[in-house]
């Protein structure tokens, strides 16, 4: 069974900390490897990784997949309040995407 | 430019009665998938439909759920005779094509059950 396990649950941090948040994962015929944040309510897509050691840079934020040890890394710097939220992540196999129970990052002021 | 509309956005039912969840993709998208997310846990995976059709359901319940995507119309999910444990929140997301990647959520509907 496809599983997909990220750490740390929870995470509080002080406003322009660096933080990097875990995902490994077990799927039969990986496709690829996605990250998204809940905020409130919907997930909105950040990345979608399908190639080892290429990592996808949006402002603060990025990410990057290892396929030969099966983890991805997402990492945020210069963190601000409206970073808080719950990061999702997700792979892709034979099946449809599986969800991880998500990191939830509380950034304070 | 619309994104996934779901609706409503919160659902109480008593037990024994029945919810219908609505969902409307995005513009142009044609691929529509139901995720539920428990407390504490992470979305899973319900069922993908396309117009018409229901491609994958394997994560659905065999009782009491079902799922359709008319051709005129919004995608409806059915909880029949709900039970406590069917709170939750529902999401629908959509896709361009059916790879089920790169999804595009709703809102949700938080479904609870007195």
């Amino acid at each position: 069974e496809d599983k997909v396990v990220q750490s740390p649950l929870s995470l509080v941090v002080h406003e322009g900390d660096t933080v990097t948040l875990n995902c490994s994962y077990e799927v039969t015929n990986f496709r690829s490897l996605l990250w998204y944040k809940q905020e409130k309510k919907a997930p909105t897509f950040l990345f979608m990784l399908t190639s080892s050691g290429i990592e996808k840079k949006s402002g603060r934020l990025s990410s990057i997949l290892d396929k030969k040890e099966l983890f991805s890394i997402l990492n945020i710097t210069a963190t601000q309040t409206g970073d808080s939220a719950i990061y999702l992540c997700a792979v892709r196999g034979n099946t449809p995407l599986v969800f991880g129970k998500g990191t939830r990052l509380s950034v304070i002021a | 430019n619309a994104g996934v509309m779901q609706n409503p956005r919160h659902l109480v039912r008593r037990r024994g009665q029945e919810a219908r969840l609505r969902c409307s993709p995005m513009k142009g998208h044609s691929h529509v998938y139901w995720y539920r997310q428990l407390p504490e846990e992470g979305l899973k995976f319900m069922v993908y439909l396309q117009k018409e059709n229901i491609i994958d359901e394997s994560g659905m319940p065999k009782e009491r759920f079902s799922a359709e995507f008319p051709k005129e119309g919004p995608s409806i999910l059915r909880i029949q005779q709900v039970v406590r444990g069917d709170s939750a929140a529902y999401f629908c997301a959509s896709s361009p094509t059916g790879t089920y990647e790169k999804l595009f959520f709703g809102s949700g509907t938080q479904l609870s059950v007195l």
